[in-house]
C-alpha cells in the first residue's frame, strides 16, 4: 500500500464549477501537508501549506486535513480555465534527524476546466 | 524569486550510456533534491543533499548516484542508463529541513533507447 493515495482523475468540469482534490495517507507520522501545483511543461509549485487539522483558505483555494481520518482535501471555488493544472499532494513528517524537508508525494490529478 | 534551473529540457541516450544531469540553484538553499515523476505514480525520491559534499538515498536510488561538490550545483547521474530509467526527472531545493516549501526546475524529460 502506498503512504500516499490521490484520486487519479483525471478531472474534467465547466468553468465556475466547485473542484474537490483529494488524498488519503496511511503515515500517522505525517504532520505537514502541502498541495502543489504544475502546469504543463513546468515544475511543481507550492500552492497551498498546512500544519494542523482544520481548514485554511486563500482565495479561491481552500485545504482542509483531518488527521483522525488522514484524509486531505483541495477545494478550488469559482474554477478558471487558468486553474487546469495537475494538482499534487505532498506531506511529511517533523523536521528533524536526516528528513530534512524529503516530501512524500501522491500521484496527482490531472484538472481540466473547460470554458 | 528563487530559480531552480536544470541544464537541459530534453535528452536522448543509448542503453549503457552514463549520463549526467545537472541542476543549479542560485539562492543558497542547504537542501537539493532528485526526483523523477512518471504516469500514475507522482514523483518518487531518487536522492537528496542537505549539505556539500552530503547526500542521501531516497526512496528509489537503485541505478543513481549524485555529486555534490558546490552548494548551488546537484548533479544526477546514471551509471549505465537503461530503457526503465526514462522518465521526466526534476530537480528541487529548499532553505533548510523544516517547513520551507520545495522549489523546483521545470524538468528534464529523458529518453533511454
Amino acid at each position: 500500500q502506498k503512504e500516499v493515495e490521490q484520486d487519479p482523475g483525471p478531472l474534467s468540469v465547466p468553468e465556475g464549477a466547485i473542484v474537490s482534490l483529494n488524498c488519503t495517507y496511511s503515515n500517522s507520522a505525517f504532520q505537514y501537508f502541502m498541495w502543489y501545483r504544475q502546469y504543463s511543461r513546468k515544475g511543481p509549485e507550492l500552492l497551498m501549506y498546512t500544519y494542523s487539522s482544520g481548514n485554511k483558505e486563500d482565495g479561491r483555494f481552500t485545504a482542509q486535513v483531518d488527521k483522525s481520518s488522514k484524509y486531505i482535501s483541495l477545494f478550488i471555488r469559482d474554477s478558471q480555465p487558468s486553474d487546469s493544472a495537475t494538482y499534487l499532494c505532498a506531506m511529511r513528517g517533523l523536521a528533524g534527524g536526516t528528513s530534512y524537508g524529503k516530501l512524500t508525494f501522491g500521484q496527482g490529478t490531472i484538472l481540466t476546466v473547460h470554458p | 524569486d528563487v530559480k531552480v534551473t536544470q541544464s537541459s529540457r530534453y535528452l536522448v541516450k543509448r542503453t549503457g550510456e552514463k549520463v549526467f544531469l545537472e541542476c543549479v540553484q542560485d539562492m543558497d538553499h542547504e537542501n537539493m533534491f532528485w526526483y523523477r515523476q512518471d504516469p500514475g505514480l507522482g514523483l518518487r525520491l531518487i536522492y537528496f543533499s542537505y549539505d556539500v559534499k552530503m547526500k542521501e538515498k531516497g526512496d528509489i536510488p537503485e541505478g543513481y548516484s549524485v555529486s555534490r561538490e558546490k552548494k548551488e550545483r546537484f548533479s544526477l547521474i546514471l551509471e549505465s542508463a537503461s530503457t526503465n530509467q526514462t522518465s521526466m526527472y526534476l530537480c528541487a531545493s529548499s532553505l533548510y529541513g523544516g517547513v520551507s516549501p520545495l522549489h523546483f526546475g521545470n524538468g528534464t524529460r529523458l529518453t533511454v533507447t
